[in-house]
């Protein structure tokens, strides 16, 4: 069975300053993993994806995600805060090699981050 | 492309009563999933399709639930005696094959009144 664990519910930055958005992972196989961003009253957009190649995942809009597999963690890292980046963050797992699993996804609560100016 | 696109965007309903949500994938993608979204929760996997084929239903998708594709392209959603319960949102997302990234449409939010 896949889960993934988002401890924090509300993350809140200052515009400028550096973004860490924290998820742990539980996979019976090398698993697949993503980040996605839903902004009020829309679907979800994918932000980034770890399929078992880099360990260092680039996405859109200078957000980045390390996968450590010793400490079965995907955090998602932004250098620079910005306004439009306010909006609900979901790190989402989905275990390719497990035939009962069919590629459906598996999303963690979700954490909210507020940009302060 | 497109995007996925779900009709309607909002339905506001009275317990009881029935209600079918629509789902055009990004035209090409073999692969529908629909996915259910409570307040300050992450979306749960409902069913998805395989082209025309339903090839898993979540333990969910009680039996007022029942979802199709006719033709391999678009899907409905109908949720037969809808309760109180059912109030969420539905999202739908589409891919092209197995193990790739699933887009998402802007879902339909359903109000049980």
């Amino acid at each position: 069975a896949q889960s993934v664990t988002q401890l924090d519910s509300h993350v809140s930055v200052s515009e400028g300053t550096p973004v860490l958005l924290r998820c742990n992972y539980s996979s019976s196989y090398s698993p697949s993993l993503f980040w996605y961003v839903q902004h009020p009253n829309k679907g979800l957009q994918l932000l980034l994806k770890y399929t078992s190649a880099a360990t260092l995942v680039k996405g859109i809009n200078g957000f980045e995600a390390e996968f450590k597999k010793s400490e079965t963690s995907f955090h998602l890292t932004k250098p620079s805060a910005h306004m439009s980046d306010a909006a609900e963050y979901f790190c989402v797992v989905s275990d390719p090699q497990d035939a009962g699993a069919n590629s459906k996804l598996t999303f963690g609560k979700g954490i909210t981050l507020s940009v302060r100016p | 492309d497109t995007g996925v696109s779900q009709d309607p965007r909002h339905k506001i309903t009275k317990r009881g009563q029935n209600v079918t949500f629509r789902c055009d994938p990004i035209s090409e993608h073999n692969r529908l999933y629909w996915y259910r979204q409570t307040l300050g929760q992450g979306p749960e996997f409902l069913t998805y399709f395989q082209n025309e084929a339903q090839l898993e239903k979540s333990r969910l998708l009680s039996d007022r639930f029942s979802a199709e594709r006719p033709k391999g392209s678009f899907s409905t959603l109908e949720i037969q005696r809808t309760e109180q319960g059912d109030s969420a949102m539905y999202l739908c997302a589409s891919s092209r094959q197995v193990n790739q990234p699933q887009h998402f449409g802007d879902g339909t939010r359903l109000s049980i009144l």
